[in-house]
């Protein structure tokens, strides 16, 4: 069945450091493919999607583009800031909504 | 316009005590959705409702029961709280099942049972 695996965390970083977060997915038919963040104590948002191979989807300075030949939307920022720490959920939603297991981000001022 | 919204935020069961959590949207959404959050698992999908008068089994329902009571509310119901239903409980909702929309999600209810 269709399955999503992110990378492991929790991820530490400084601020202003490169940010990637890794997102496979596997999938029978054609996914649309999400990021959501979830800050303490709230639900999740939206962060970013994508809809069809090859598309980039940006909001916030965080971008992921979906690679279809390697199957993949990893999450990338240029310069993380203190705000951006949070549980990021990498999902894919074909004939259901499958979210990875989240990964937990730190950054350090 | 509110979003999706859940009561209560915090909750303390005993063991074998039954409780309603309760989920409403002001978006228009067909389809809503019950979650359930733990350490390491991610989300799990407990029950959703394509569409008014309908609710489906998802991933893990075994304890609980919901009801769509019109098209704005899904409740979610546990008859006979267990420790292993201590979690953190999530509602989301978006316009059409089967669409490429994303999910809006209310802000979490909070479950310990002892």
């Amino acid at each position: 069945g269709d399955s999503v695996t992110q990378m492991e965390g929790p991820v530490t970083l400084s601020e202003e450091a490169f940010l990637t977060i890794n997102c496979t997915y596997t999938a029978t038919g054609y996914p649309s493919l999400f990021w959501y963040v979830q800050y303490p104590g709230e639900g999740l948002q939206l962060l970013l999607k994508a809809t069809k191979a090859d598309d980039k989807g940006s909001n916030k300075g965080f971008e992921a583009t979906y690679r279809k030949e390697t199957t993949s939307f990893h999450l990338e920022k240029g310069s993380v800031q203190v705000s951006d720490s949070a549980v990021y959920f990498c999902a894919l939603r074909d004939d259901k909504i499958i979210f990875g297991k989240g990964t937990r981000l730190h950054i350090l001022p | 316009n509110a979003g999706v919204t859940q009561t209560p935020k915090f909750q303390v069961l005993k063991t074998g005590q039954s409780m309603t959590l309760q989920c409403a949207q002001d978006m228009n959404h067909n389809s809503m959705y019950w979650y359930r959050q733990d350490p390491g698992m991610g989300l799990r999908l407990i029950y959703y409702s394509a569409s008014e008068g309908t609710t489906d089994k998802g991933e893990v329902p075994n304890g609980y029961n919901v009801s769509r009571l019109n098209k704005r509310e899904f409740s979610l119901r546990l008859e006979s709280a267990a420790p292993s239903q201590t979690s953190v409980y999530f509602c989301a909702s978006n316009p059409l099942a089967l669409s490429y929309n994303e999910q809006f999600f209310g802000p979490g209810t909070r479950l310990t049972v002892l």
